[in-house]
């Protein structure tokens, strides 16, 4: 089984910041990859699929990068309605979910 | 407008069969698979199994001798049956959308059903 190691588990920035976040596969998953924000009391939502695509309706700030093992979810500026857990979706070879990261502002 | 609702008892007692309806729109179950993943309060997601666009069934390994999913494609409804359930299945419990993996995973999720199971 594929493991994911996300990281940090908890992050706290201020408004303006620029945010990364990050996930390592236990092997190669190509770019089979997605971002998820979860917000108190809601479903997930899609942010980033397969590595860096953006999904339609979310802003331009959110963007993710990475291929084979290591990935990144970046938020260039955070704003106030970021705060959120945010957790990465391997897909390469079945499913495996991050441990999240909880985002707060500072 | 694609959408994913779960419907379901709120409260289980322990040893029961849990019982679960995913109901879409917006889309076809045969054109799509569903996953049901789960979220215990206050911890990570774990996937459960999915019921592939032309009906076959995979399981998490961890739940597969406890756990059922099949479908209506008529009523465009997915149901999932997990038995013997103890106090650690107290969830929320998400169905979401797959087209096959690499390709439109999980990009539409329903808001989520909350199970206790009650010891």
């Amino acid at each position: 089984d594929i493991q994911m190691t996300q990281s940090p588990s908890f992050l706290s920035a201020s408004v303006g910041d620029r945010v990364t976040i990050n996930c390592k596969a236990s092997q190669n998953i190509n770019r089979y990859l997605n971002w998820y924000q979860q917000k108190l009391g809601e479903a997930p939502k899609l942010l980033i699929y397969n590595a860096n695509s953006l999904q339609t309706g979310i802003p331009s700030r959110f963007s993710g990068s990475g291929s084979g093992t290591d990935f990144t979810l970046t938020i260039s500026s955070l704003q106030p309605e970021d705060v959120a857990t945010y957790f990465c979706l391997q897909h390469n070879s079945w499913l495996t979910f991050g441990s999240g990261t909880k985002l707060e502002i500072k | 407008q694609v959408q994913l609702k779960e419907s379901g008892p709120v409260l289980v007692q322990a040893s029961e069969t849990l019982s679960l309806t995913c109901t879409v729109s917006g889309f076809s179950l045969t054109n799509y698979g569903v996953i049901w993943v789960r979220q215990p309060p206050g911890k990570g997601l774990e996937w459960m199994g999915i019921i592939w666009r032309n009906g076959n069934t995979d399981y998490n390994s961890a739940l597969k001798s406890r756990l059922s999913i099949n479908r209506d494609t008529s009523k465009s409804q997915v149901f999932l049956k997990m038995n013997s359930l103890q106090t650690d299945d107290t969830a929320i419990y998400y169905c979401t959308r797959v087209r096959r993996f690499g390709v439109q995973v999980m990009d539409a999720w329903g808001q989520g059903a909350s199970v206790t199971v009650s010891s």
